[in-house]
């Protein structure tokens, strides 16, 4: 069955950075697309970018260039967000999704917080 | 930048009709999925390509998209449909926009 698991809760201070895993399963991982989405305590979905995990094309949300970087090892079928600069309002549950027009399968999500 | 909206909040009876709207300009020309959140957990696909369901999501779960309004159905509402709905479009130049949610409460 297809999985895809996120690693652990984290801690971050402002002005660091932060990266997150999903290790993706069941299924070829460079067939399908691997979002990034991330949700505000309380607050909505919010998508932050898309990467192809067979090409290593990437594409950010405006609000998001500059500041993330997405990236891949194919050989252990890991996707990869890594997002800079954190401030405060960064603090959420980072999730990754796999799919092109949506996403079918999502991992558990990663909190991170970021507070001084 | 491109937006949906949603309405906040939505009640329904049980085993009742409820119906989520979601609007943006020309919402048709786009793929529209719908996915369900419950407290503490992850979101889950409904709807994608405007009318399609998953393979285990119930039939009662129905979706369309026009003009500028995408519109998640779900018949004979259950207490176990209550959750937080975001509609999600997709086209070639925006990628994923998702609307800002709506709690379906089933009283």
């Amino acid at each position: 069955q297809v999985q895809l698991v996120q690693s652990a809760a984290e801690v971050k201070k402002p002005g660091a950075s932060v990266k997150v895993s999903c290790k993706a399963s069941g299924y070829t991982f460079t067939h399908y697309e691997i979002n990034w989405v991330r949700q505000a305590p309380g607050q909505g979905l919010e998508w932050m970018g898309w990467m192809n995990p067979n090409s290593g094309k990437t594409v950010y949300a405006q609000k998001f260039q500059g500041r993330v970087t997405m990236t891949k090892s194919t050989s252990i079928s890991t996707a990869y967000m890594e997002l800079h600069s954190l401030r405060s309002e960064d603090t959420a549950v980072y999730y990754c999704a796999r799919g092109t027009y949506s996403g079918d399968h999502w991992g558990q999500g990663t909190p991170v917080t970021v507070s001084s | 930048s491109y937006d949906l909206t949603q309405p906040p909040s939505v009640s329904v009876s049980p085993g009742q009709t409820a119906s989520i709207a979601c609007s943006g300009d020309k919402l048709g020309n786009k793929y529209v999925s719908w996915y369900q959140q419950k407290p503490g957990q992850s979101p889950v696909l409904v709807i994608y390509q405007d009318t399609k369901r998953p393979s285990g999501i119930p039939d009662r779960f129905s979706g369309s998209n026009s003009g500028n309004t995408a519109t998640l159905t779900i018949s004979g509402t259950q207490a176990m449909d209550e959750a937080d709905y975001y509609c999600q479009a997709w086209d070639s130049s925006t990628y994923w926009v998702f609307g800002g949610g709506t709690r379906l409460t089933v009283l």
